[in-house]
């Protein structure tokens, strides 16, 4: 079954301690992204890769690192949380072929609830 | 750079009646702009988008404008069902697909009255 896996679903941690939310996808996807959700503002794209060993900002990169080894593995890294990182954050897929195809479509996995007290 | 505005943020209709939700965006250089549905506790699906090379684009009770020279595009649901009930997102992309930097807007709760 095609699909993008976020680890873990819910977390709730405190203040400074480093934390992953792991992002796997089987669809040979060339690109990965992540974002964030927060009431009123939408899905904001945290960073963004392209290919492997390719990663780029989105709007809102600042407190976040992310890393793009493989193909399929997208983690996103938070190296010392802060409160104001508690939010639904969502990994997504897609490929350039799709584009070929005229579809433009993001898988998106079930989102990561993070807590940061 | 680009920025994505979203109208209403709130919408409920009747049952059965049409549902239009309006996007402005900033960065001409967009080129690729989908509509997300996430219905509640769940991820986003894409329910249709459309390219600026066509104008409108129809799918069912779902239809999609575009106007490049105004900056804007507007969602259409015809018909509506109970279904219909999530929030809906735009987002513009100066790539061809979502495969890119892509900007989303801050979302449409629409509620169906029966």
């Amino acid at each position: 079954e095609a699909q993008v896996t976020q680890n873990p679903r819910y977390l709730i941690t405190v203040t400074g301690k480093k934390l992953t939310v792991t992002c796997s996808q089987n669809m040979n996807h060339e690109y990965m992204s992540w974002y964030r959700q927060d009431p009123g503002l939408g899905l904001r794209q945290i960073y963004y890769s392209m290919n492997v060993e390719v990663t780029d900002k989105g709007d809102v990169p600042e407190g976040y690192k992310v890393s793009r080894k493989e193909k399929r593995n997208f983690p996103l890294i938070l190296e010392s949380p802060s409160p104001n990182q508690t939010s639904l954050y969502f990994c997504a897929s897609s490929s350039y072929r799709l584009a070929e195809m005229n579809t433009g479509e993001l898988f998106f996995g079930e989102g990561s609830r993070l807590t940061v007290l | 750079g680009e920025n994505v505005e979203q109208h209403p943020s709130t919408l409920s209709v009747q049952e059965g009646d049409s549902a239009v939700i309006k996007c402005t965006y900033s960065d001409s250089a967009s080129n690729y702009f989908p509509w997300y549905k996430q219905e509640l506790g769940k991820r986003p699906q894409l329910i249709i988008d459309i390219r600026s090379n066509v104008g409108e684009k129809k799918d069912q009770r779902i239809a999609v404008t575009l106007n490049k020279t105004a900056k804007h595009f507007s969602l259409h649901i015809t018909e509506t069902q109970p279904e219909d009930s999530a929030v809906y997102f735009c987002a513009a992309s100066i790539g061809y697909s979502s495969a890119s930097k892509i900007i989303f807007g801050s979302g449409t709760r629409l509620s169906i009255r029966p």
